[in-house]
């Protein structure tokens, strides 16, 4: 079971939009509408931001959203700012067999 | 609204079993709505998942660790708990508990507990 595979890093401008990409495989992300994304400060626990590859828990901006294409999810956060400077993770459903698949993580700078 | 706090010894020697225990406030595992989770996270590295229950007691592994990992609940105490066997400094992280939807979706999760595996 390998994990799913996100940049390392990416930055953007405050205000600016970024993009961050989740590819898997046509047995996980392919096939599952169950994608997940989380955020997680430094020293904090991660903080689920969306759901379902496109649903927003309560409370979470609208700056924050979510799509699929194939194997690949993607976040897209909108008008940067300093705060979501953060560390964001992905995940997916893998079956009845496995259950979970997590990304490798990617760390957005925010200039 | 939910919590859960994880709770065991910081400090486990080499080749023995890590235990921990992550207990549920402000509402009952009970739910059939939920699984169940542990993912740990290694000092300064990414999330890895180890195992989810559900209040029946089935269990899926992350297969990576399945040879060591035994999961159970305690739905009369609102309490799951992990078993890692066979510990070695690789094992060292922080655990997290965390309440899992549709499978795979963490929408609740422990403060997070520090692990040290050393002699």
């Amino acid at each position: 079971q390998s994990a799913l595979t996100q940049p390392a890093s990416v930055s953007g401008s405050l205000g600016q939009s970024i993009t961050i990409s989740c590819t898997g495989t046509s047995s996980d992300i392919g096939y599952y509408d169950y994608v997940s994304w989380y955020q997680q400060h430094p020293g904090k626990a991660p903080k689920l931001i969306i759901f379902d590859v496109i649903d927003r828990p309560s409370g979470i901006s609208n700056r924050f959203s979510g799509s699929k294409s194939g194997n690949t999810a993607s976040l897209t956060i909108s008008g940067l700012q300093a705060e979501d400077e953060a560390d964001y993770y992905c995940s997916s459903y893998t079956g009845t067999g496995t259950h979970v698949v997590i990304g490798e993580g990617t760390r957005l700078t925010v200039l | 609204q939910l919590q859960l706090q994880e709770s065991g010894p910081g400090l486990v020697k080499p080749s023995e079993t890590l235990s921990l225990t992550c207990t549920g406030s402000g509402g009952s595992i009970s739910s059939s709505s939920y699984h169940w989770g542990w993912i740990r996270q290694p000092p300064g590295k990414g999330l890895e998942w180890i195992a989810s229950i559900y209040y029946t007691g089935s269990t899926y592994y992350n297969p990576s660790l399945k040879s060591r990992v035994t999961m159970s609940v305690d739905t009369s105490k609102d309490q799951f708990s992990l078993k890692l066997s066979s510990v070695t400094a690789a094992d060292t992280a922080v655990y997290y508990c965390a309440r899992v939807v549709r499978g795979s979706q963490f929408d609740n999760w422990g403060q997070g507990t520090l692990v040290t595996v050393s002699s």
